[in-house]
């Protein structure tokens, strides 16, 4: 069956350090999205992707990038990991083509940064 | 002002109640509008799309006013396992979606 997957489910690293977080899904979505999940606030757009080689920032994107080389996967690189980075972080895809805008979302990556 | 404001809650409700939460978005050209359930600790999933006619889906119906920019769901004859936190997502055009800061709902035997 057809998946989304992330990884790792969870990670905790140090200020400073570069951490890069995997997203892989089997649909061939050409629509792929980064958020994160925090207490107080709905799940917030870092970064998405229409399409290899297509980057756009989200509302929250400082600190965060992306790269999309090939269909199936959007990893997300926060360059220099920061305490307010400590999140829940989701990696969504879509069609995008087939007029249907409904999100598959991963199972989550708990981040934490010490 | 958020995009999307809902009331988190939480609504504590026994089995078989009648539950309704709305959620208000501040851009009227809002164009697209749906639900998500997200158990803890877990992904949202789509629970159902909202069309301005209104929807049902078994035990659920969803709305839509544009007038007063806000989309309801309706939960009858609640169950255990409706016991969830319910997502109000909002989207602005392309793929600009909102998402609601959710409305915790545990159903009580």
């Amino acid at each position: 069956d057809a998946e989304i997957t992330q990884s790792p489910r969870h990670k905790i690293t140090e200020t400073g350090r570069q951490v890069t977080l995997a997203c892989h899904q089997t649909w061939n979505h050409n629509n792929m999205f980064w958020y994160r999940q925090d207490l107080g606030h709905g799940l917030r757009l870092i970064h998405y992707s229409y399409g290899v080689q297509d980057t756009n920032k989200g509302e929250v994107s400082d600190g965060y990038s992306v790269s999309r080389s090939n269909t199936e996967d959007l990893p997300l690189t926060l360059e220099s990991a920061a305490s307010s980075q400590t999140s829940v972080y989701f990696c969504a895809s879509s069609p995008g083509t087939s007029g249907s805008l409904e999100q598959f979302f991963g199972p989550g990556t708990r981040l934490t940064v010490l | 002002r958020k995009e999307v404001e809902q009331d988190p809650g939480p609504f504590n409700v026994p089995e078989g109640a009648t539950v309704a939460f709305n959620c208000t978005y501040s851009n009227s050209a809002s164009q697209s509008f749906f639900w998500y359930r997200q158990d803890c600790r877990k992904e949202p999933k789509l629970l159902m799309s909202v069309y301005s006619s209104g929807n049902e889906d078994g035990r659920f119906t969803a709305q839509l006013n544009r007038a007063s920019q806000y989309i309801s769901l309706l939960i009858r004859d609640s169950k255990l396992s409706d016991s969830a936190t319910y997502l109000c997502v909002v989207n602005t055009g392309g793929n600009q979606f909102y998402f609601g800061t959710g409305t915790s709902l545990t159903v009580i035997p």
